[in-house]
């Protein structure tokens, strides 16, 4: 079972464009972080969020905490080919689970 | 280079073998957690190892077994090999036991034929 549903799986854009790629659950998640993954490496923190509601800003990227803790939105303005990749949500649950559980996965590919 | 080593990075074997991959994490962390992601997909959580101790369990099959040494590396024994179970292997370590950045490997990737 998926706890953390991405969408959209894949998009293909063009340079400049804006979009947004979703995180989604049913659970609570203590904190929610966000990662990207090249080909053939091992994925890379961008940003955590702790607090519902919680919007943080790195350069033309803007993460967004659900109120209820729930789900995560990733914002990329005038994206830029650098910027392909796999977009990963993960997801602590706390509580004492100790479980460390990544999203779907989003494909991002910007044509120049 | 995010401090964590992963060997083999890859490995070729046949089905019904037995490999053992093996992971460093980096220097100071106490928690390593081994996932597989097979086909670009996202990750899936198999274990995750504090200090010694097993913390928690995901979808990791009968067939494999995992520990972690008192020198904090932690080693992913995969059994009686099936053609499904070729995937990209990663470790990733991080300080504490629930918080923080998890810093990940390069990966082994596992080809079973």
């Amino acid at each position: 079972t998926q706890l953390l549903e991405q969408s959209p799986q894949f998009l293909s854009i063009q340079e400049g464009e804006n979009l947004t790629v979703y995180c989604n659950s049913s659970s609570v998640f203590s904190s929610l972080q966000w990662y990207r993954q090249e080909p053939g490496e091992g994925p890379v923190l961008l940003v955590t969020v702790v607090t519902g509601g919680e919007v943080k800003k790195l350069k033309r990227l803007t993460f967004q905490f659900g109120d209820a803790r729930k789900d995560s939105s990733l914002h990329i303005t005038a994206a830029q080919p650098g910027d392909t990749g796999l977009y990963l949500c993960a997801g602590s649950m706390g509580g004492g689970t100790y479980k460390y559980i990544f999203g779907t996965g989003t494909r991002l590919k910007v044509l120049a | 280079d995010s401090g964590v080593t992963q060997t083999p990075k890859h490995l070729i074997t046949a089905t019904g073998q037995r490999v053992t991959l093996r992971c460093s994490p980096r220097s100071g962390d106490l928690s390593v957690y081994w996932y597989q992601q097979s086909l670009d997909q996202g990750l899936q959580f198999l274990i995750h190892y504090y200090n010694g101790e097993e913390r928690a369990k995901g979808n990791i099959l009968e067939r494999f077994s995992a520990q972690q040494f008192p020198d904090l590396h932690s080693e992913l024994n995969l059994s009686s090999l099936e053609l499904g179970d070729s995937a990209l292997y990663f470790c990733a370590s991080r300080t504490g036991v629930d918080t923080g950045e998890l810093f990940f490997g390069e990966g082994s990737r596992l080809t079973v034929l």
